[in-house]
């Protein structure tokens, strides 16, 4: 189906584990996002990518890594979880153009749990 | 840094009223404004956005109006439907160029 897509949908996972979120779109849009959305905190930017082998950081990167070899896809890896990274992690696409941050598309999230 | 601030955090209606949710920004170079809507479980959906060159943009039941001089857009919903509960989020464009999202105003709308 197209759309962007991400997995899994639910990690538990243990203080200094690696983990990876992925995430996939079929629209070849260009720009692609990480976010992490927390209570009290609304949605807060971790990176993002103009191109493929183009990323950049956001708001909150510490602790993340970020990968673009093909266009469609925009893994998130946390390279020892820490619980402060306990959140609801949304992957997004943007078809605008002009302007990177416009027209979002959001996946449906990977809620992670860090014990 | 740049703040966003959304009111009311929570808001309830009956069906058929009407509901307005209001953001309040203070970076004054912002001229993108969006709302999202994001129901139980899922990502946000774009549903509205609205460019500093224009005061007022509408969409069947949904506006959005700005006010630069004020720095504030609001979010009117006419006629409100229980599909209109969700959680609503403004994201203003910063300096920086990203959105910077607000805190969310959850509406709940009753039959």
């Amino acid at each position: 189906d197209a759309g962007i897509t991400q997995s899994p949908r639910y990690k538990i996972t243990e203080t200094g584990r690696q983990v990876t979120l992925m995430c996939h779109q079929t629209w070849s849009h260009s720009y692609m996002f990480w976010y992490r959305q927390d209570l009290g905190h609304g949605l807060r930017l971790i990176y993002y990518s103009a191109a493929a082998d183009i990323t950049d950081k956001g708001e909150v990167p510490d602790g993340y890594v970020v990968s673009r070899s093909k266009t469609e896809n925009f893994p998130l890896t946390l390279e020892s979880a820490t619980r402060s990274q306990t959140s609801v992690y949304f992957c997004a696409s943007s078809e605008s153009a002009t302007s990177w941050a416009e027209k979002l598309f959001f996946g449906s999230g990977t809620q992670l749990s860090v014990l | 840094g740049e703040n966003v601030e959304q009111h009311p955090s929570t808001l309830s209606v009956q069906e058929g009223d009407s509901a307005v949710i209001k953001c309040t920004y203070s970076d004054s170079a912002s001229n993108y404004f969006p709302w999202y809507k994001q129901e139980l479980g899922k990502g946000p959906q774009l549903i509205i956005d609205i460019r500093s060159n224009v005061g007022e943009k509408k969409d069947q039941r949904i506006a959005v109006t700005l006010n630069k001089t004020a720095k504030h857009f609001s979010l009117h919903i006419t006629e409100t439907q229980p599909e209109d509960s969700a959680v609503y989020f403004c994201a203003p464009l910063g300096s920086q160029g990203n959105l910077i999202f607000g805190k969310g105003t959850k509406l709940s709308v009753k039959p």
